[in-house]
């Protein structure tokens, strides 16, 4: 399995408040990418990121901000949390030295927002 | 938006080979067709993905169709851990995945 952990795995807040979601990796892959899983919509993408401070927009961008300040992390912040916000948050990687990228996940990070 | 269509679901007698197929009518030729599938509550594992040649690894087959408008996913001995969704993806080697509804395998012992 890829080297890739999600903190913290679990997590309740409130509406409003600021939450950060964390992906770390120990592949050195340089694109890492940030997904939202909510039934009926499936994974979609939120931001992404292709070198450190290198990040582009998916998706559901919307109330999202990303930062990737070195290789091995890539921070998803919700600025204000809010309940639509509830969701299953997957960090993947890929490694662009390959001709052909395949994305590995991680275990994902359960966020509740009340 | 997803580039495939897939069943919503299907069911496999534990033992037997599983097939999965996938539509992708309007592939390009610099797309490639890959494979996930998703375990519940666990993130998305990597199966295979091809080009226009059939591909094997350890878990599965891919079977692409000469004019490469369908694929097929062939779990040769299925068993009751290949429960999953199924994702069947195209992209080119420059976008991130965006993945569908996907099919729901369940095998039954």
């Amino acid at each position: 399995d890829a080297g890739i952990t999600q903190s913290p795995r679990h997590k309740v807040t409130e509406t409003g408040t600021p939450v950060t979601l964390r992906c770390h990796q120990t592949e050195n892959h340089r694109y890492m990418y940030w997904y939202r899983q909510d039934p009926g919509h499936g994974l979609r993408l939120i931001h992404y990121s292709y070198g450190v401070k290198d990040t582009d927009k998916g998706e559901v961008s919307d109330g999202y901000s990303v930062s990737r300040s070195k290789t091995e992390d890539f921070l998803l912040t919700l600025e204000s949390a809010t309940s639509s916000q509830t969701s299953v948050y997957f960090c993947a990687i890929s490694d662009s030295d390959r001709a052909v990228w395949t994305q590995y996940f991680g275990p994902g990070t359960r966020l509740l927002v009340l | 938006d997803a580039k495939t269509t897939q069943p919503t679901s299907m069911d496999c007698a534990e033992g037997r080979a599983a097939n999965l197929p996938c539509n992708h009518s309007t592939i390009s030729g610099n797309e490639y067709v890959y494979w996930y599938r998703q375990i519940h509550s666990q993130g998305p594992q990597y199966i295979i993905h091809g080009l226009k040649n059939n591909e094997t690894n350890e878990m599965a087959s891919l079977i692409i169709t000469e004019d490469r408008k369908s694929s097929t996913l062939i779990l040769p001995h299925a068993t009751l851990r290949d429960t999953a969704v199924y994702y069947c993806i195209v992209r080119d080697s420059n976008t991130p995945l965006v993945f569908g509804k996907g099919t729901r395998l369940s095998v039954i012992a």
